[in-house]
Order: C-alpha cells, then structure tokens, then sequence
C-alpha cells in the first residue's frame, strides 16, 4: 500500500517548457488535490477533484492545467513554465473530501524554473 | 493578506517539557481547524483537527485548544520528544468541504 506516489521527485525546467505532473493513489479515494508550497508561506491550493470526472479551481490556478484521468491519477500541466511557478509540488488524496476526512500527502516534486 | 497566521516562524523546546504552538486566523467563517506536522523531504501528515463546536482536543501527547473569541489556536505537545522536531502547519476551511487555508508554517526543534 503505497499511499499517495508523484513522479518526477525533482524537475529543472527552462522558461517555456512544458512539464506534467503525475500523480497516483492506492486508497480508492474519490478527492483529489494539488498544492504549491513556496518558502515563508503555508500549502495554496492550486486545482482539486471531487470526485472522478470534476475538478475545480482552488487558490492559485492560474498557469495549471489538470486531468483526473481515473479514480487514481491526477495530474497537473504546466503549459509554458515561468519562474514564478519555481516551487514544491504536492499532491493529496482524501476520502470523500470533507472537512472531516484526512488529507494523505505524496512527498512532493520540486521544481526549478530558469 | 493572510487568513491563517503562525506568527512564530522557530521554536525551541528541552526534550520533556511542553512546546506550545500558535495559530491566529482572522475569518470568523472558518469552522475546521486541523494541524498537519512535516518533516524535510516528506508531505505533510495529518495530526489533530477541532471543530469549532469544541474549545479542547486531545490525542495522546497532543492537545489543541480552540478560542473563537480570540480567533485563536494552540497545539500542545507533551512531554516533547526529539521526533517531535518538524514544521508545525495550521489549517482551516468554512464549510463542509476541503478548501483549507495553511498557515505559514512554525519550525519546531525539540533538544535532547
């Protein structure tokens, strides 16, 4: 039972690459979500997934796109990378996304823009 | 302008005696509280939440108290243990969903 996996762990990117990143849960949890985490400041929420089928704009999504491409994968696209968007990754599972469900955090991708 | 504020960004504590960390948060809506701990390299892992129908949470070493009045938090650690070094982060949602709003994080060294 891995939990909630990400790949890449690190990524360098050059201004105006694209980049996808990927991934995974293995506790059959319908909510999905990605987070940015940037130094000084807590985890902003950036798109989350309900449910199978639906996402939904959190905090900071603009530059990011997201497919939930089944109940286990979530991914998050960069279209054309800029520096601003240099920061630490996570991915997070729950549930049924309720207050009260716990929140299962991968160990995150960081990523360097230049 | 931040919603959930950790207004100390370290804390240092002897190993066995209390560590006490704070949380304000400035929207009266928020009715979800929860503390997620974070060690280098990991995500963070969920530790203790309140709901805002209770003032006092405790599970094991941990504690979480909850003024509404002051729109304040804390989560208390004892006895503090080495393990227990790690960034502290408060979070809150209004609502029945998972929208929350992380604070900035309190680095928290426990000394042998």
């Amino acid at each position: 039972n891995a939990g909630v996996t990400q790949t890449p762990k690190f990524q360098v990117l050059k201004t105006g690459q694209s980049m996808t990143l990927q991934c995974a849960q293995d506790m059959n949890h319908n909510s999905m979500y990605w987070y940015r985490q940037d130094p000084g400041m807590g985890l902003r929420l950036i798109y989350y997934s309900a449910s199978e089928g639906t996402t939904d704009k959190g905090e900071v999504p603009n530059g990011y796109n997201v497919s939930r491409l089944n109940k286990r994968e979530f991914s998050l696209r960069l279209e054309s990378a800029a520096p601003s968007q240099t920061s630490v990754y996570f991915c997070a599972s729950s549930e049924n996304g309720r207050a009260i469900d716990t929140q299962y955090f991968g160990p995150g991708t960081r990523l360097t823009v230049l | 302008d931040q919603q959930v504020k950790q207004n100390s960004p370290s804390l240092s504590v002897q190993e066995g005696r209390i560590s006490i960390l704070n949380c304000d948060y400035t929207n009266s809506m928020f009715d979800y509280f929860l503390w997620y701990k974070k060690y280098p390299a990991e995500g963070p892992t969920f530790l203790i939440s309140i709901s805002s129908i209770k003032d006092k949470n405790e599970d094991g070493r941990f504690t979480v108290f909850l003024n509404k009045s002051a729109k304040h938090l804390s989560l208390h650690i004892v006895p503090s243990q080495p393990g227990d070094s790690a960034v502290y982060f408060c979070a809150a949602s209004e609502g029945w969903g998972q929208n929350f709003v992380f604070g900035p994080g309190t680095r928290l060294s426990v000394l042998p």
